[in-house]
């Protein structure tokens, strides 16, 4: 089955810098990768997502990269905030007509500092 | 607005005695899946629901079970919960058809004394 592997797993970042979180998959078959960010106590809210049609994706300070060569996928926040403080998770899936298995990564902790 | 709704967001219960979580939708999604996720872990699948269809993952304990009435419910019944079962439960949606973004609702916390 598929195997996604995410780092690093915390993350501290000064406000303004950037952030990068890295993610590879095993399976060449998955063609959908979505990232998910999770503040405490709360479930997890979908950010943004990149399908294997493409190889990057923006939404303002927020992008992902994709390599389907090499299988791996990133996340990129800029100009980093306080509140982008939270648990990141990246996913893949092949996606099929009778529901869409995630397979996540083990998360990411971000940590932004004033 | 459309959302996934679970409830209730915190429930305490003991040692053995059942419990229910329930997961409402106003999305008219025709997936639902539910999740457990433990301290600082990603998300396990425990079951989804496409339609009528119930899917069990290899691995969800028989102890966890599903019912789904309609398109806009679906409960968790966890029949003997143990220490162990401790954990967040995450209710999430999606279109289905090959449409495939999974949206979550914000979770119960279950706690077993």
């Amino acid at each position: 089955g598929e195997n996604v592997e995410q780092h690093p797993s915390t993350l501290s970042v000064q406000e303004g810098d950037s952030a990068v979180i890295k993610c590879t998959y095993s399976d060449s078959a998955s063609n959908y990768f979505p990232w998910y960010k999770q503040e405490l106590g709360k479930g997890p809210q979908l950010i943004i997502d990149i399908r294997s049609n493409v190889g990057e994706k923006k939404d303002q300070r927020i992008a992902v990269t994709l390599n389907k060569t090499a299988k791996h996928f990133s996340l990129h926040i800029t100009e980093t905030q306080p509140e982008d403080s939270a648990v990141y998770f990246c996913a893949a899936s092949k996606g099929n007509n009778a529901g869409n298995m995630l397979t996540f990564g083990g998360g990411t902790r971000l940590m932004v500092k004033p | 607005d459309a959302m996934v709704i679970q409830n209730p967001r915190y429930q305490v219960t003991q040692f053995g005695k059942p419990v229910t979580l329930s997961c409402s939708q106003t999305l008219n999604h025709n997936v639902m899946y539910w999740y457990q996720q433990k301290s600082s872990q990603a998300p396990k699948l425990l079951f989804h629901y496409y339609d009528k269809d119930f899917n069990n993952e290899a691995d969800t304990p028989d102890n966890f079970q599903s019912r789904r009435p309609n398109t806009s419910f679906c409960f968790l019944d966890i029949r003997s919960p143990g220490l162990g079962d401790a954990a967040m439960y995450l209710c999430a949606t999606s279109p289905g058809g090959g449409r495939d973004t999974q949206y979550f609702g914000p979770g119960t916390r279950l706690t077993v004394l």
